[in-house]
């Protein structure tokens, strides 16, 4: 079964400062892997995804992650954090069971940003 | 934005109740789905469907139960609701077939019971 692992509960950072979100993965095939972030109150949104193209994957927000296959890693970064980047971020990697697609969560990173 | 609801978004109820939290996505999505979320914690997958009459239970056991009549709708209902099923209850969709796919979420029903 996949996995991910998810390094730090909480990341604070101050407004205008890079931000790191850690991600690390557990998969026996070439796996799928996704951000998501929750904001309060909210439903999940998709960030970006990374299905096997290019190793540098960019999503909305100025935000973007790499696939580094030898660490098995799928950090997320951003150049330059903005107050409305608060949020709860979740690193998902994506499984099959059955022939069906299922997304296994990480226990999420929540991003505090400081003026 | 996504086209998918939930409703209703916060429910307190009593003990013993019947519950039923209802979903529906106009995008026409065959495949849907529920997580549970407690606050902090990751989410697990308690049910899905692959289309009409397709009902699934996913990885953590829940006692409620779930019915796709029709495609657009996904409703959850606990019979006899209790404390220890408070929390935050989220609907998905998707079409896609392959695992590249992207789940659309709703907003959420969060549910206490006293």
């Amino acid at each position: 079964a996949q996995s991910v692992t998810q390094l730090d509960s909480h990341v604070s950072v101050s407004e205008g400062t890079p931000v790191l979100l850690r991600c690390n993965y557990s998969s026996s095939y070439s796996p799928s892997l996704f951000w998501y972030v929750q904001h309060p109150n909210k439903g999940l949104q998709l960030l970006l995804k990374y299905t096997s193209a290019a190793t540098l994957v960019k999503g909305i927000n100025g935000f973007e992650a790499e696939f580094k296959k030898s660490e098995t890693s799928f950090h997320l970064t951003k150049p330059s954090a903005h107050m409305s980047d608060a949020a709860e971020y979740f690193c998902v990697v994506s499984d099959r069971d059955k022939g069906f697609q299922k997304l296994v969560f990480g226990t999420g990173t929540r991003l505090l940003v400081s003026p | 934005e996504a086209d998918i609801y939930q409703t209703p978004r916060y429910l307190v109820i009593g003990t013993g109740k019947k519950i039923t939290l209802e979903c529906s996505q106009t995008m026409g999505h065959d495949k849907m789905y529920w997580y549970q979320q407690d606050p902090g914690m990751e989410l697990h997958l308690i049910h899905y469907s692959y289309g009409v009459n397709s009902t699934e239970k996913g990885d953590l056991s829940s006692e409620s139960t779930v019915s796709r009549i029709r495609t657009e709708h996904f409703p959850l209902t606990l019979e006899s609701a209790r404390p220890s099923h408070t929390s935050q209850y989220l609907c998905a969709s998707s079409d896609a077939d392959r695992v590249t796919g992207e789940l659309f979420f709703g907003e959420g029903s969060r549910l206490t019971v006293l």
